[in-house]
């Protein structure tokens, strides 16, 4: 079955810095890939997804990953990081109606 | 369009009793599948349904049960509450269960079993 290693359970940047959040995949048949984030007391909101058509996917609040199959891995960036992306995002890999998340990495913005 | 609802938000029940959690997906999804997320474990999927159909199903015991209605909105039953059962239950529906099409999210119905 697919998986998806989420490393670093915490990571923390200072405001305007490079937000980094490493995920790597596991999956024997070519995967669909998502990003997503969540908010305190909310349900998980999607950022990006990945479903072959580009390496480089585009999300919501300045997000971007890039897929990379030779390295299993699907990073989430955002060039500059604003308080406001204090949350816990989770990366997920799917394959037909399976979708499984990573342990989700918490993301703390110092001012 | 409206987004996945979950009732009730919260919820505080006692050892050994019954719970219904309900979802109603986004208008014209066919696809709902149901989350524990917990501190300790993160994110675990307990089941899925297709059009009325279970189509696939966590690693989770037989206390933990779905179902899904013709008009696509789903409810889970869990017997015989344990303290563990304590978790925030998410629900998300999809288009359809490909894989391709993106999971909306609940915001969750909070359990708390005492």
């Amino acid at each position: 079955a697919q998986s998806v290693t989420q490393l670093g359970s915490h990571v923390s940047v200072s405001e305007g810095a490079l937000v980094l959040l490493r995920c790597n995949y596991s999956s024997s048949v070519p995967p669909y890939l998502f990003w997503y984030v969540q908010y305190p007391n909310q349900g998980l909101q999607l950022l990006l997804k990945y479903t072959s058509a580009a390496t480089l996917v585009k999300g919501i609040n300045g997000f971007e990953a890039e897929f990379k199959k030779s390295e299993t891995s699907f990073h989430l960036t955002k060039p500059s990081a604003h308080m406001s992306d204090a949350a816990e995002y989770f990366c997920a890999v799917s394959v037909i109606n399976d979708m499984r998340f990573g342990a989700g990495t918490r993301l703390t913005v110092k001012p | 369009k409206a987004g996945v609802t979950q009732t009730p938000r919260y919820l505080i029940k006692t050892r050994g009793q019954q719970v219904t959690l309900s979802c109603s997906p986004i208008s014209g999804h066919r696809s709902v599948s149901w989350y524990q997320q917990t501190p300790g474990q993160g994110l675990q999927f307990l089941f899925e349904y297709f059009s009325e159909t279970q189509r696939n199903k966590g690693n989770f015991p037989g206390r933990f049960s779905g179902r899904q209605f013709s008009n696509s909105r789903s409810e889970m039953n869990v017997s015989t509450l344990e303290l563990g059962d304590s978790a925030l239950y998410l629900c998300a529906s999809s288009l359809d269960a490909s894989g391709s099409y993106e999971q909306y999210f609940g915001p969750g119905t909070r359990l708390t079993v005492t």
